[in-house]
């Protein structure tokens, strides 16, 4: 069972507030993930990271912001929610190398932004 | 880039009936191929994957996946559900060799049907 968590699990916040959402695993993997997942779409990636200091966008264009300062910490953070944020944002982490690539997902943060 | 379409939504089925749920996918280069599952309220899992060898793949818990590259195909089957598969399902397509960007399906709903 893969050792990744994500805290909250739900949030519900007002426009203009600043968050937050934690990501944590305990498996050394160097690379991680955020995606968000919108129902009957793909999940998009938003943030990656292939280790400590390195972090790089990805696909869907995103407000929020990733840093990653220890191996195992990920989290992301929004300076100013709006509705539009409102969305499930997963974490996933993997490990180095070419076959490697199978990804382990948290159980994922339901933002809801009003 | 690559894509991945599922062409299904949702699929009821009743319990111990087979079930097949569709992937195609789109690359111009060779490919690994993944299955995810996610349960209610649960990030996702690995199913399976294919990276290379065998073009049949299998999960521990009765399903499979059969690579077909001429028809684009990663299909997944199981010969008899559970009301426990109830789940979505994901089917994700990497460029094989070193680390390259998993692009997701946009999933489907597994309904077992008692």
């Amino acid at each position: 069972e893969a050792d990744i968590y994500q805290t909250p699990r739900y949030l519900v916040i007002g426009t203009g507030k600043k968050i937050t959402l934690e990501c944590s695993q305990t498996m050394g993997h160097d690379k991680m993930y955020w995606y968000q997942q919108d129902p009957g779409m793909e999940l998009h990636l938003i943030h990656y990271s292939y280790g400590v200091n390195s972090t790089e966008k990805g696909d869907l264009s995103s407000e929020s912001t990733v840093s990653r300062i220890r191996t195992e910490h990920f989290p992301l953070t929004l300076e100013s929610a709006r509705p539009s944020h409102t969305s499930q944002y997963l974490c996933a982490s993997s490990e180095s190398g070419g076959t490697s690539i199978t990804q382990y997902f948290g159980p994922g943060t339901r933002l809801t932004v009003l | 880039a690559q894509s991945v379409t599922q062409l299904d939504s949702q699929v009821p089925v009743f319990e111990e009936a087979p079930v097949e749920l569709r992937c195609n996918y789109s690359s111009s280069v060779s490919v690994y191929l993944f299955w995810y599952v996610q349960y209610p309220n649960q990030g996702l899992q690995l199913l399976l994957k294919y990276l290379s060898g065998s073009t049949l793949v299998k999960s521990i818990n009765g399903f499979e996946a059969e690579f077909n590259k001429s028809q684009t195909s990663f299909h997944l089957r199981k010969p008899s559900v559970h009301i426990s598969d109830t789940a979505e399902y994901f089917c994700a397509v990497s460029p094989s060799g070193g680390y390259q960007k998993v692009t997701f399906g946009t999933g489907t709903k597994l309904q077992v049907i008692p």
